[in-house]
């Protein structure tokens, strides 16, 4: 069956340090979303991807973020400059036109 | 604005007994309504949905939800628990079809006594 990957699965930095987290959406599928989940917290919206551009995104998701679809098959967030407090779980997902996300393992960040 | 609530933050109970996991809702249109389970260092596995027609969904591992239109609900049971059933559920309420980000509840840990 297929599923979305992502990678690394654990990323530790430091402070003011910039990460790629990756994700390979299911080939079919044409949304992409990324998700974080702080520690002991419920899941949160960061921003969706279609057709090559940002559809929506949250507060959380502001100048510091970004999202590309460099080739084909991947999807990446960057974080430019990484606080304490982007420490999370960040999960990538994907959809068709229909409405179910499919979610991958997570990439969990660490910002020292 | 879309909300969801998860009324327990924390359930128990024994090997063999009924699963009642709580979710209400608001949204300002008929909303699609999802289950995810996370089992722990694990991503989130889609256990059910309800978009359209029967209120009543099946979906894995004998799980079923109901959604309830006049309650804003969508509690998700299990008629028997297993030891394997342990982990975060969280339900999430989508206002769209397609391309919508969900709105995810607080999540419910499921504890499975022997």
């Amino acid at each position: 069956e297929p599923e979305v990957t992502q990678t690394p699965s654990h990323q530790v930095t430091q402070m003011g340090q910039e990460v790629i987290l990756r994700c390979v959406p299911i080939s079919n599928h044409l949304y992409f979303y990324w998700y974080r989940q702080i520690l002991g917290q419920k899941v949160e919206f960061l921003v969706s991807f279609y057709n090559n551009e940002i559809s929506e995104k949250s507060e959380i998701f502001d100048d510091q973020f970004s999202v590309e679809r460099p080739d084909g098959s991947n999807f990446t967030l960057k974080i430019r400059s990484t606080k304490l407090e982007d420490s999370a779980m960040y999960f990538c997902a994907s959809s068709e036109w229909q409405e179910t996300q499919y979610f991958g393992p997570g990439t969990r960040l660490l910002v020292l | 604005a879309q909300s969801v609530t998860q009324l327990g933050s924390h359930v128990s109970v024994s090997e063999g007994a009924l699963v009642l996991l709580r979710c209400n809702y608001s949204s300002s249109v008929p909303p699609y309504l999802f289950w995810y389970v996370q089992y722990p260092n694990q991503g989130l596995q889609l256990l059910l949905k309800y978009t359209t027609g029967a209120t009543l969904v099946k979906g894995i591992n004998g799980f079923e939800a109901e959604f309830k239109k006049s309650e804003t609900s969508f509690h998700l049971t299990k008629p028997s628990a297993h030891m394997s059933d342990a982990a975060e559920y969280f339900c999430a309420v989508s206002e769209r079809s397609y391309g919508q980000n969900f709105v995810f509840g607080p999540g419910t840990r499921l504890s499975v006594l022997p």
